[in-house]
């Protein structure tokens, strides 16, 4: 199946500094990706949807200036958090549907935790 | 908004036993997806249930689909250690979008 990567897979900063995530599709192009977070022992929260070549969508709640998602090429979307607090620390997930593969079928990347200190 | 909810919320079984997650919608389903957590990592698809009373199955694992009682049903027969994770239900939603509402999980562990 498709494969989506993240990188880094692990990451430590410290409170008022910013962070890049980013989100890979290996041997797809992904006009759309998604971004999710996941506080410990709690569900997935979608944060943002991801257009190539265009704004980002965020749900409600989300804070774009906080949240910055850039989707540069069909291949790449990051995610980048803007002064980073505590409160920000989680685990964040991006997914991809590859449009060469079934329509329903989405591959989600192994996942970025960030710890905020 | 349509929300899922899970249930049992963490389920402790003894390997070899078989046992059932189920997962309710509070709106219709357009396709209930089933993935596996391990703590930590991303997500595993599993499978994708779209018409009412369809049914599949991976290996040892089956899940329905109750369109009527907007809810689907995970099944695992003789469970193993390596059954142990993280069960997440998710939705699309009706647009189609690729946008993903998930539960809020259903954690399994299962005793050697």
């Amino acid at each position: 199946g498709a494969v989506v990567s993240q990188h880094p897979s692990r990451v430590i900063c410290k409170s008022g500094t910013s962070v890049k995530i980013e989100c890979r599709s290996l041997d797809f192009q992904a006009t759309t990706m998604f971004w999710y977070r996941q506080f410990p022992k709690q569900s997935l929260m979608l944060m943002a949807t991801s257009n190539e070549g265009s704004k980002a969508t965020y749900e409600q709640g989300v804070e774009k200036d906080k949240f910055l998602i850039n989707h540069a090429s069909l291949t790449l979307s990051t995610l980048t958090v803007t002064s980073a607090h505590p409160e920000d620390s989680s685990f964040y997930i991006c997914s991809a549907r590859d449009p060469g593969g079934p329509s329903y079928e989405q591959y989600f990347g192994p996942g970025t935790r960030l710890t905020v200190t | 908004s349509q929300e899922l909810e899970q249930s049992p919320q963490s389920l402790i079984v003894q390997e070899g036993k078989n046992l059932t997650i189920n997962c309710t919608s509070s709106k219709t389903l357009y396709g209930l997806y089933w993935y596996k957590q391990k703590y930590g990592e991303g997500l595993i698809f599993l499978m994708m249930l779209q018409k009412g009373g369809e049914e599949k199955s991976h290996e040892k694992i089956t899940a329905k689909l109750d369109e009527k009682k907007q809810q689907s049903s995970l099944h695992i027969t003789a469970s193993q250690p390596s059954h142990a994770g993280i069960y997440l239900c998710g939705v699309s939603n009706s647009g189609n979008t690729g946008k993903l509402i998930f539960g809020q999980g259903t954690t399994l562990q299962v005793k050697p």
